[in-house]
């Protein structure tokens, strides 16, 4: 099954900087990755996915872009602000036919603190 | 457009005990899913079900059933509680390669 890897666990930036969360993932046959966020005793909610036939998306502040030869996708938020503190957890789905897209394999999660 | 709903938001259970976490779903998705969360581990697949009739177990079924009772309604069963199965679960549904709606959690204790 699909396997994925997120680092790092936390992350602390101060206002205003940027940060990344990269995620590692095992099917190749893997199309679909969407990054989801969840603050503080809140349920997870997407805010930003992309498919495997672009290498980058963007949406204002945050964007993805996406390597399949390494296996590898990114979470880049620019300008943080303190709201943006939250646990941020990436997704793939299992690969291969049948009917793959049906379950999605989560990351562990990244805190991001931002500080004012 | 209440999205997806679960109840109960809060339990607490005596190890041995049962109980049945419902789940519904407005939306009109195929697919609906059962997740836990724990400190540290992320979210874990229990149990889904890519269209009504049908369901499969995720990477930690042991010790839950489910029952699709319809296209809307999804629930989870705990036959006999344990500790370890003490987390938050959230329920979820999509449609195809759309996204991921949660509901609001439900926090599980077992004593």
């Amino acid at each position: 099954g699909e396997n994925v890897e997120q680092h790092p666990s936390t992350l602390s930036v101060q206002e205003g900087d940027s940060a990344v969360i990269k995620c590692t993932y095992s099917d190749s046959a893997s199309n679909y990755f969407p990054w989801y966020k969840q603050e503080l005793g809140k349920r997870p909610q997407l805010i930003i996915d992309i498919r495997s036939n672009v290498g980058e998306k963007k949406d204002q502040r945050i964007a993805v872009t996406l390597n399949k030869t390494a296996k590898h996708f990114s979470l880049h938020i620019t300008e943080t602000q303190p709201e943006d503190s939250a646990v941020y957890f990436c997704a793939a789905p299992k690969g291969g036919s049948g009917g793959s897209n049906y379950k999605l394999t989560f990351g562990k999660g990244t805190l991001l603190t931002v500080n004012p | 457009n209440a999205g997806v709903t679960q109840t109960p938001k809060f339990q607490v259970l005596k190890t041995g005990q049962s109980m049945t976490l419902q789940c519904a779903q407005d939306m009109n998705h195929n697919s609906m899913y059962w997740y836990r969360q724990d400190p540290g581990m992320g979210l874990r697949l229990i149990y889904y079900s890519a269209s009504e009739g049908t369901t499969d177990k995720g990477e930690v079924p042991n010790g839950y059933n489910v029952s699709r009772l319809n296209k809307r309604e999804f629930s989870l069963r705990l036959e006999s509680a344990a500790p370890s199965q003490t987390s938050v679960y959230f329920c979820a549904s999509k449609e195809g390669f759309g996204e991921l709606f949660f509901g609001e959690g439900s926090r599980l204790t077992v004593l």
